[in-house]
């Protein structure tokens, strides 16, 4: 799977949105961005995902570059329930019936703060 | 719908003891993943079951074990605990049929301290 590279930390205002970045310029054709996050002391949530195409839903959208080298998580409304970290994941086809489609590889995330 | 179920919660064991963890998927899940989330390696894949099979494995020493039941219930088993074993070790399911894989759904966790 290709790897991916977030900014460790990111602060956002209540009410503004977020624009998460994430970087794989190694991402290969096959290859889908997810997006995860955790908030403190849970499971990882699933948010969004996408191969090449903008992608929204009631959560969050997905917005992935021409080149599919990088992209962003939009929140449009922050809230403080909001803050958690977030994990962008680039992995394989999930139509591809092997044993390894299924494995995640998170790396190390954004830490996005939520303020007043 | 029911989500992830993980139990126990939280779990305190001495070293050298063996440890087993529960999990049961959403219903209709027939894949179940299990991680392991350590402050200074972060989450790591430890291994995943489907049609009561292992399909896949992370890099973990042999005393990292698992097994799925017909009815689509995981445990995790860890013989010969070591202090470094202390993690939250999480369960996925997937509504994986016919290798199509969608997003993972992860339950609570299992906070176990090894002591």
């Amino acid at each position: 799977d290709a790897k991916t590279t977030q900014p460790p930390s990111m602060d956002c205002a209540e009410g503004r949105a977020a624009n998460l970045p994430c970087n794989h310029s190694t991402i290969s054709g096959n290859e889908y961005v997810y997006w995860y996050r955790q908030i403190h002391s849970q499971g990882p949530q699933y948010i969004i995902h996408g191969l090449k195409n903008n992608e929204t839903n009631e959560m969050a959208s997905l917005i992935i570059t021409e080149d599919r080298k990088s992209s962003t998580l939009i929140l449009p409304h922050a809230t403080l329930r909001d803050t958690a970290v977030y994990y962008c994941i680039v992995r394989q086809s999930p139509k591809i019936n092997t044993g390894t489609a299924s494995k995640l590889t998170f790396g190390t995330g954004t830490r996005l703060q939520v303020t007043l | 719908k029911a989500g992830v179920t993980q139990t126990p919660r939280y779990l305190i064991k001495t070293r050298g003891q063996q440890v087993t963890l529960s999990c049961s998927p959403i219903s209709g899940h027939r894949s179940v993943s299990w991680y392991q989330q350590t402050p200074g390696q972060g989450l790591q894949f430890l291994f995943e079951y489907f049609s009561e099979t292992q399909r896949n494995k992370g890099n973990f020493p042999g005393r990292f074990s698992g097994r799925q039941f017909s009815n689509s219930r995981s445990e995790m088993n860890v013989s010969t605990l070591e202090l470094g074993d202390s993690a939250l070790y999480l369960c996925a399911s997937s509504p994986r049929t016919g290798g199509l894989y969608t997003e993972a759904f992860f339950g609570q966790g299992t906070r176990l301290t090894v002591v």
